[in-house]
């Protein structure tokens, strides 16, 4: 049973737009979301987080959206550039921020020139 | 530049051998983790370390897999013996404290087991 799950495999969007990368999760104990970028043949790198306490938080042209009631948090890119181009993992805690982190399975993200 | 480095970068194994994989975290880091990546299951938890000292290996299994800090600078993941379903990406991280935002991921190590 995936607790967390990002049910787009890939993502297509034009240099300059806006890119949507969305996760929900089921665990109503997590408390705790982040997101993580990866490139080929490199280890994820921390992206951006947000605690269960807000419902937004914003770090230059990445912003993370936390809808609670619906269980959903969502990354927004704007605007999307080529370096963007890596696979996504949305990852969430249930001790506010502690080492058990439980990974969604990722979005492939491509954005083309 | 800091790094967590791992060794080796790919290893292609016949079923049945043991395996070892291993990782030197950031210097000063005192949490030490691994994670395995697959297409089926994506990234999972299998062990960390904190100090040295194993909290948790329970995503790890038990009858064949082992994890160690042997000393600050090199922990250790061995798979014995390996089986074609261990074929993944194991990830080596290390933090300074216990919050995974400050964790810094490896490269990673391959393993095919054929």
């Amino acid at each position: 049973d995936q607790q967390v799950k990002q049910n787009s495999p890939s993502l297509s969007v034009q240099e300059g737009r806006i890119s949507i990368l969305n996760c929900d999760y089921t665990n109503s104990m997590f408390d705790y979301f982040l997101w993580y970028k990866k490139y080929p043949a490199e280890g994820p790198t921390f992206l951006i987080s947000i605690s269960s306490i807000k419902d937004k938080n914003e770090d230059g042209r990445f912003t993370v959206f936390l809808n609670k009631s619906a269980k959903h948090l969502s990354l927004h890119i704007v605007p999307s550039q080529p370096g963007d181009s890596a696979v996504y993992f949305c990852a969430a805690s249930a001790q506010g921020g502690s080492e058990k982190l439980v990974f969604g399975k990722g979005t492939k993200l491509t954005v083309n020139p | 530049d800091a790094r967590v480095t791992q060794t080796p970068r790919h290893k292609v194994t016949e079923m049945g051998q043991e395996v070892t994989m291993r990782c030197q975290p950031i210097l000063g880091h005192n949490t030490v983790f691994w994670y395995r990546q697959t297409m089926m299951q994506g990234l999972e938890l299998l062990a960390y370390f904190r100090n040295r000292a194993p909290l948790d290996d329970s995503g790890m299994p038990k009858d064949r897999f082992s994890a160690e800090m042997p000393d600050a600078t090199l922990a250790t993941l061995k798979i014995q013996p390996s089986e074609p379903r261990d074929s993944a990406v194991y990830f080596c991280a290390s933090g300074p404290d216990r919050w995974a935002t400050e964790a810094f991921f490896g490269q990673g190590t391959r393993l095919t087991v054929v």
